[in-house]
Parts: C-alpha cells; structure tokens; sequence
C-alpha cells in the first residue's frame, strides 16, 4: 500500500512555543490530506481537509488561526500548532487519500505526540 | 452530517473464539465502508473495506457485512488470536470521501 510518513513522531515544547509537524506521501501524489486528532483511548477526530494549493476546510469547532494548515505540494501537507498549551497536547495523525480508477483509499501516517509542559 | 455508533466499546474473547463488532450509520448517501485496525501508539490500519454495492466480503479470517436497509454494518473476525488484539475502528462516508469514525472497540484476545 501507499505510505505516508509524519515528522517528527513525538515533541515536547513549552507552552507558548509552536509545532511544526509535517505529513509527507513518499510513494504517490495526494492532492487531499487530512489531519485528525486522538485523545488517549478516544476516536479520530477530523481536524481539517488540506487541499494542495488551496486553502484549508476546518471543521467546526477548530480553530484555523491556532492549527495553520499548510499544503504546498502534493507530497507534503504541514500542521502547525501556534502559541501551544498544555492542553493542545495529544496525538496528531494525518492522512492521504489515494485515488485510483476504482477506488479511493486513505493511508494514515505513523502520527505525532505532542507533549506542551 | 453523517453519524456512526459502535458497539461493543469493549470486547474479550479466549483465543480460537470469533469476535463481532457491529456499527450503524445514520446518513443513506453514505456508500464506502473501512475498518481500521490501530495498535497502542501506531497509526490505524485499513484492514477491509465494503462499498455499497457489496453486501459481504471476507478476506482469510475477517469478514464484513453490509445492510443498506438497516444502515448498518459488521465486521467478524473468526480463530482470533493474541495478535488481534488492538483497537478496530468503523467509519463511514459518502461522495465526499472524508470518513466519519466509530468510538472504536478495544478487542482483547485471551491466550
């Protein structure tokens, strides 16, 4: 299958710092990604749908000046967490979709814990 | 928006014993089914996959059904072994490709 890779896989900043993670698709092109966030022993919970060269689609209730989406190219889509708090501290998973004549498919990435102290 | 309920939250079963997690969905135009295996700190993991047009599908030990009608679907895993062990996710979406998730079900498989 396709693989998606997400750098770096755990970080732990100071509250007021910001977070850079990265989402890449090594093997294929994914002109959408998607980012998602996971509390300890809780669901995937859709962040936004990030759109090469466009902008961000955020769902309700994410704030889009705090979680700067980024989706430069079509191999890399980048989230960043600005002035982060203790509780932005979670785990970060993005996602790629791959498409193809009969299917579409979404490949997850290894994900990012990120610990603000 | 689309809605997916998933039950049990927790299941234990003895190794060899078959396990079923079954979930429903509120929205019809919903036409493409995965389930996601995700072990503890990893990323999930499309282990099956049912559209709309299918009514069931089994790969080796695992097995999903599809009722449209009742907008609901299953995902059987038989022989189940220690290695199963993890949480499954259900999601559901329409044309629009973005998938809506279950809460997941922790499956423990008992030696």
């Amino acid at each position: 299958g396709a693989v998606v890779s997400q750098h770096p896989s755990r970080v732990i900043c100071k509250s007021g710092t910001s977070v850079k993670i990265e989402c890449r698709s090594l093997d294929f092109q994914a002109t959408t990604m998607f980012w998602y966030r996971q509390f300890p022993k809780q669901s995937l919970m859709l962040m936004a749908t990030s759109n090469e060269g466009s902008k961000a689609t955020y769902e309700q209730g994410v704030e889009k000046d705090k979680f700067l989406i980024n989706h430069a190219s079509l191999t890399l889509s980048t989230l960043t967490v600005t002035s982060a708090h203790p509780e932005d501290s979670s785990f970060y998973i993005c996602s790629a979709r791959v498409t193809s004549a009969y299917q579409e498919t979404q490949y997850f990435g290894p994900g990012t814990r990120l610990l603000v102290l | 928006g689309e809605n997916v309920e998933q039950h049990p939250s927790t299941l234990s079963v003895q190794e060899g014993d078959s396990a079923v997690i079954k979930c429903t969905y509120s929205d019809s135009a919903s036409n493409y089914f995965p389930w996601y295996k995700q072990e503890l700190g990893k990323r999930p993991q499309l282990i099956i996959d049912i559209r709309s047009n299918v009514g069931e599908k089994k790969d080796q030990r695992i097995a999903v059904t599809l009722n449209k009608t009742a907008k609901h679907f299953s995902l059987h895993i038989t022989e189940t072994q220690p290695e199963d062990s993890a949480v499954y996710f259900c999601a559901a979406s329409g044309g629009s490709y973005i998938p809506t998730f279950g809460r997941g079900t922790s499956l423990i498989v008992h030696p």
